[in-house]
């Protein structure tokens, strides 16, 4: 069973269209959180959601808005999408405690 | 604000022999440190982490990583390279709390040649 599922693994879009990225863990963690990871390979924190409630918001553009519908899901809606936002996006989740973090194998959105 | 520095984009070594992969870091409080391997197109691999106890960690893969705190240095390391161990690798800290984000160091591209 995967722990950290995300979809679509792929997805391909035209300039100012709007797209949802799913995640879902089966972990039982209380705290999910969306990557960014861009072209030149930098990973960087965008949102962590601890129990369904935003606990941190970096600078992000306003056009993305997380929802976490429960704590095992948070998804990822991007409004009027731009040819930078060209990423592959990667959810984790983790809990309390020394028992780490795990990713899911992320998301390559392609504005093109 | 924690940080993680990982001073060299690339390490290149010869089939057999040994690799470092170095990292430094910067938090408050006692840390937890990880690394990660992404090969190309895929996700990030857990390979280990450092909570507390031996400053010597084992990992997956035949890797090790040493905490050392007087450094504040977590370097990867492995008796010996293979072929297949080239890929990207990434070290990050997290305050010790563990509901709190991963920071990421900028991750170093290791090429083994046979």
């Amino acid at each position: 069973d995967t722990a950290v599922s995300q979809t679509p693994k792929y997805l391909v879009t035209q300039m100012g269209n709007d797209k949802s990225i799913k995640c879902e863990q089966n972990l039982g963690h209380d705290t999910m959180y969306w990557y960014k990871q861009d072209s030149k390979k930098f990973l960087k924190i965008m949102f962590s959601y601890n129990n369904k409630e935003l606990i941190i918001n970096e600078t992000v553009p306003n056009r993305f808005s997380p929802k976490s519908p429960d704590k095992a899901h948070l998804n990822l809606h991007i409004n009027s999408l731009e040819l930078g936002d060209s990423a592959v996006y990667f959810c984790a989740s983790s809990q309390e405690g020394p028992r780490g973090y795990t990713f899911g194998s992320g998301t390559r959105l392609t504005v093109v | 604000a924690q940080s993680v520095a990982q001073p060299e984009d690339q390490v290149n070594v010869a089939e057999g022999n040994p690799l470092t992969v170095k990292c430094t870091y910067s938090v408050s409080g006692n840390p937890y440190l990880f690394w990660y391997v992404q090969y190309p197109n895929r996700g990030l691999q857990f390979l280990l982490k450092y909570i507390t106890g031996d400053n010597l960690v084992k990992g997956s893969y035949g890797f090790e990583a040493e905490f050392n705190k007087s450094q504040t240095s977590f370097h990867l390391k492995k008796p010996s390279a293979l072929v297949s161990d080239s890929a990207l690798y990434f070290c990050a800290v997290s305050p010790g709390s563990g509901n709190t984000p991963l920071v990421f160091g900028k991750g170093t591209r290791l090429s083994v040649i046979a």
